[in-house]
């Protein structure tokens, strides 16, 4: 069964750091892009970052360009995600999703269950 | 404001059916594949179809998906009380090099 686990979220203030991990299990991790999808409390969905199978190609929303990073370790079949110079609009479920496929098309499944990241002083 | 444009609401009776729309661009919806997720209350979002119209293993042909131009569509045909939830819309975009959401749909089962 694959299971994706995300942890690392928690309180944290403005302008600080935060890592978050996602660890990735019933699957060839390294076979997969991988992504990061939040969700702001009674909001809809954002992607956020996505990495492909070997880490040659990174993308990211405009919303947290140049303050996040994406990256992978797999022979730890984990992805992480990076967080800094944090703001309150940051504040969200922040959730790991594999692609569908093995040809990246930006479709996901499954998500993993998510781990909730607050901003605020 | 969401890139992808749906309902905020639809709601049908049991047994009913529902469609839901996801309105785009040529950017977007007009040159890439569609997915629709579902979002029960509490959980994280389920992948329902993907590629305009394929459905994943485990998802019942009560659920469909298909694409016209820049906008596609979610039907749900024999509704029941536990498919209440939020359905999404997804796309890549090509102006914005990013994957984009529609805000969302709920879905009321009266």
């Amino acid at each position: 069964e694959v299971q994706l686990v995300e942890s690392g979220g928690g309180l944290v203030q403005p302008g600080r750091s935060l890592r978050l991990s996602c660890a990735a299990s019933g699957f060839t991790f390294d076979d997969y892009a991988m992504h990061w999808v939040r969700q702001a409390p009674g909001k809809g969905l954002e992607w956020v970052s996505g990495i492909s199978l070997n880490s040659g190609i990174i993308g990211y929303a405009d919303s947290v360009k140049g303050r996040f990073i994406i990256s992978r370790d797999n022979a730890k079949n984990s992805l992480y995600l990076q967080m800094n110079s944090l703001r309150p609009e940051d504040t969200a479920f922040y959730y790991c999703a594999k692609e569908s496929q093995r040809l990246v098309s930006f479709q996901f499944d499954p998500w993993g269950q998510g781990t909730l990241v607050t901003v605020s002083s | 404001q969401s890139v992808l444009t749906q309902p905020p609401s639809v709601s049908a009776a049991p047994g009913q059916k529902v469609t839901i729309s996801c309105s785009g661009s040529s950017s977007n919806i007009g040159n890439n594949y569609i997915s629709w997720y579902q979002q029960l209350p509490g959980t994280a979002p389920k992948l329902l179809i993907y590629e305009n119209n394929h459905r994943p293993s485990g998802i019942p042909d009560r659920i469909s998906g298909s694409k016209s131009g820049t906008s596609g569509t979610l039907g749900i045909t024999g509704l029941q009380t536990g498919d209440e939830a939020d359905y999404y819309c997804a796309t890549w975009d090509n102006r914005l090099s990013a994957v984009v959401f529609g805000g969302g749909t709920k879905l009321t089962v009266l």
